[in-house]
């Protein structure tokens, strides 16, 4: 593989249900990031990581968990689904989270809460 | 509070000139993106801008005036490929990106 996947590509989930969406990376980059993306509203940060082992909140993490046990894989988890967490989820990555390092997508997951 | 602004929608012919503009109140500064979304897709790179000025890179060129919280994104001899939203993004005193919610530019023949 080159650059990032995710899994799945799109899934309709029960509410009260729990889904991990599966983010791996081949490029080495230490930082990681979840963002969701909603109309009418820019990409916001779910979770973050810097390096492999560290995980921090971004500005809408209510509902979400994430863990960073090695450098490639940063799996998100909505531990008991809700229809606001309907939304097109995209994991990145980026070589260093300092200033200037930009951030590489990986292409997204549709996620339908019913 | 932390705020970028951009136009919903724009329009422009192919061939043509356009300039998507952004402005950012936002808590600390390390750096303009720009970044370039189809729809359905994923968003891809495009320009940073860190310094005040110009960058020019092929048919795209970012500017950045710190002074005045702004930037524009000028793409020259517009394609139909074009065709897509483009997303202003701003580092903030934290190294995160907070982003505007994107431009849609619809080029039409």
């Amino acid at each position: 593989i080159a650059g990032i996947t995710q899994a799945p590509t799109s899934q309709i989930l029960a509410a009260g249900r729990r889904m991990t969406l599966r983010c791996t990376q081949d490029m080495r980059h230490n930082a990681m990031y979840w963002y969701r993306q909603d109309l009418g509203l820019g990409l916001r940060l779910i979770h973050y990581s810097n390096t492999a082992g560290t995980t921090g909140k971004g500005e809408v993490p209510d509902g979400y968990s994430v863990s960073r046990a090695n450098t490639d894989d940063f799996p998100l988890t909505l531990a008991s689904a809700v229809p606001s967490q309907t939304s097109v989820y995209f994991c990145a990555s980026s070589d260093s989270p300092a200033q200037g390092h930009e951030q590489f997508f990986g292409p997204g997951t549709r996620l339908t809460v019913l | 509070g932390q705020n970028i602004d951009q136009p919903t929608e724009m329009t422009a012919t192919e061939g043509a000139i356009v300039q998507i503009n952004c402005t950012y109140q936002t808590s600390g500064f390390n750096g303009l993106f720009w970044y370039q979304q189809h729809a359905g897709e994923a968003p891809t790179f495009l320009s940073y801008n860190v310094l005040d000025g110009l960058e020019e890179k092929g048919r795209f060129s970012s500017f950045l005036s710190r002074s005045k919280g702004y930037s524009y994104l000028l793409l020259k001899e517009l394609q139909m490929k074009d065709s897509a939203s483009y997303l202003c993004a701003v580092c903030d005193s934290n190294y995160q990106l907070i982003w505007g919610a994107g431009t849609k530019l619809i080029i039409k023949p």
